[in-house]
Order: structure tokens, then C-alpha cells, then sequence
């Protein structure tokens, strides 16, 4: 089983449709959640990062990470085309610049014009 | 924001002969960096912590001898593919950490397609 799952979809959704991306994970010992976009060969860029369990709101993007149900999610707002690429999720146990990240395979999005 | 730059973008190079991979964080002091390899459609894939002054440290079924890490001062991490092979072609991405406590999480270079012919 790996540490992080992630459905590579695709996923292929109407502009204006409200997006939502998961992943789940099995180590308990994960407290630093963020989600990446990456566009076709580029590399990724960081789009939201939370700690621990709750909420986070930034625009047209809303994290939620549910640590008793090992689950976040990424949810986008009035999608847009150019939010077409693979949304990556990635956790980590330490706040450290040593600590590995581990990513889950990514979710590649199309939003449909 | 926080700045990896990553050079070259692109390479193409001969069956046998090396190429080097530089990685640069350019605002920020980065004691670790990381490689990460990503095939098509796949995710990344951790290569290797490159840390500064020390070895690096390689993940499993990584040949440290044919992927070279260098990581000479707090700003620059290099990855030398020595006798490259064609299966050696793939996407390569550095990455470092910089953070704040608004703002945790990894900066990547923007990577680096090596085709090897």
C-alpha cells in the first residue's frame, strides 16, 4: 500500500464547475499537507499548504485536511481552463528542511471552455 | 517569493557521455536540496537529498555512482547522469525547502527534459 493515494483521473470538468481533488494517506505521523499544480513540463509550483486538521481558503482554492479519516482535499471554485493541469498532493511528519516529502501520483484536471 | 532556478531546461546528448544538472535557489540559503525524477504522466519520483557539505543520500535502487550529486555551497546542488543511456531519459526536477510559518512547502526548479540519444 502506498503512503499517499491519489486518483490520476482524468477528470474533465465544465468552466464555472466547482472542482474537488482528494487523497488519502495511511501514516499518522503526516502533519503538513500542501498541494501542488504542475503544468505540462514545468515543474510544480505550491498552491496551498496546511497544518494539521482544518480548513484553508485562498481565492478560488479551499483545502481541507481530515486527519481522524487520513483525507484532504483541494476544492476550486469557478474553474477556469487555465486550471487545466495535474494537481499533485503531498504531506510530510516534520517541520524540518531535511524532512522528505511524499507526493501522491497527481490528478491530471481538463476544464472544458 | 522563493526562486529555484534549474538549468538547463532542455539537453540532448549522446549515449555514453555525461551531462550535468544545475540547481539554484536564488533568494533563499538551502542546506538540503532534492532530485526528483518524474516519467510521462507520472508523479515525482525522490532520487536523492542533496545536503550541503556532506554526501548526498540516495533513496533505494538509486546508483550513486551513475547520478552524481554535488552540493559545493548553500545556494547550488548539481546532478551529474554520467555515461548516459537512453533509459536515463526522463524529466528531472531539483527542489528546496523554503519556509515561514504562512507558508510551508517545497520550491522546484522548473526542471530539466534529458533525452539521450
Amino acid at each position: 500500500q502506498k503512503e499517499v493515494e491519489q486518483d490520476p483521473g482524468p477528470l474533465s470538468v465544465p468552466e464555472g464547475a466547482i472542482v474537488s481533488l482528494n487523497c488519502t494517506y495511511s501514516n499518522s505521523a503526516f502533519q503538513y499537507f500542501m498541494w501542488y499544480r504542475q503544468y505540462s513540463r514545468k515543474g510544480p509550483e505550491l498552491l496551498m499548504y496546511t497544518y494539521s486538521s482544518g480548513n484553508k481558503e485562498d481565492g478560488r482554492f479551499t483545502a481541507q485536511v481530515d486527519k481522524s479519516s487520513k483525507y484532504i482535499s483541494l476544492f476550486i471554485r469557478d474553474s477556469q481552463p487555465s486550471d487545466s493541469a495535474t494537481y499533485l498532493c503531498a504531506m510530510s511528519s516534520s517541520y524540518s528542511s531535511a524532512s522528505k516529502i511524499i507526493f501522491g501520483s497527481g490528478t491530471r484536471l481538463s476544464i472544458r471552455p | 517569493g522563493a526562486v529555484v532556478s534549474q538549468h538547463p531546461s532542455r539537453v540532448i546528448c549522446k549515449s555514453g557521455t555525461s551531462v550535468k544538472i544545475e540547481c539554484r535557489s536564488l533568494d533563499f540559503q538551502a542546506t538540503t536540496m532534492f532530485w526528483y525524477r518524474q516519467f510521462p504522466k507520472q508523479s515525482l519520483m525522490l532520487m536523492a537529498t542533496s545536503n550541503e557539505g556532506s554526501k548526498a543520500t540516495y533513496e533505494q535502487g538509486v546508483e550513486k555512482d551513475k547520478f552524481l550529486i554535488n552540493h559545493a555551497s548553500l545556494t547550488l546542488s548539481t546532478l551529474t547522469v554520467t555515461s548516459a543511456h537512453p533509459e536515463d531519459s526522463s524529466f528531472y526536477i531539483c527542489s528546496a525547502l523554503k519556509w515561514d510559518r504562512a507558508n510551508y512547502g517545497y520550491t522546484f526548479g522548473s526542471g530539466t527534459r534529458l533525452t539521450v540519444v
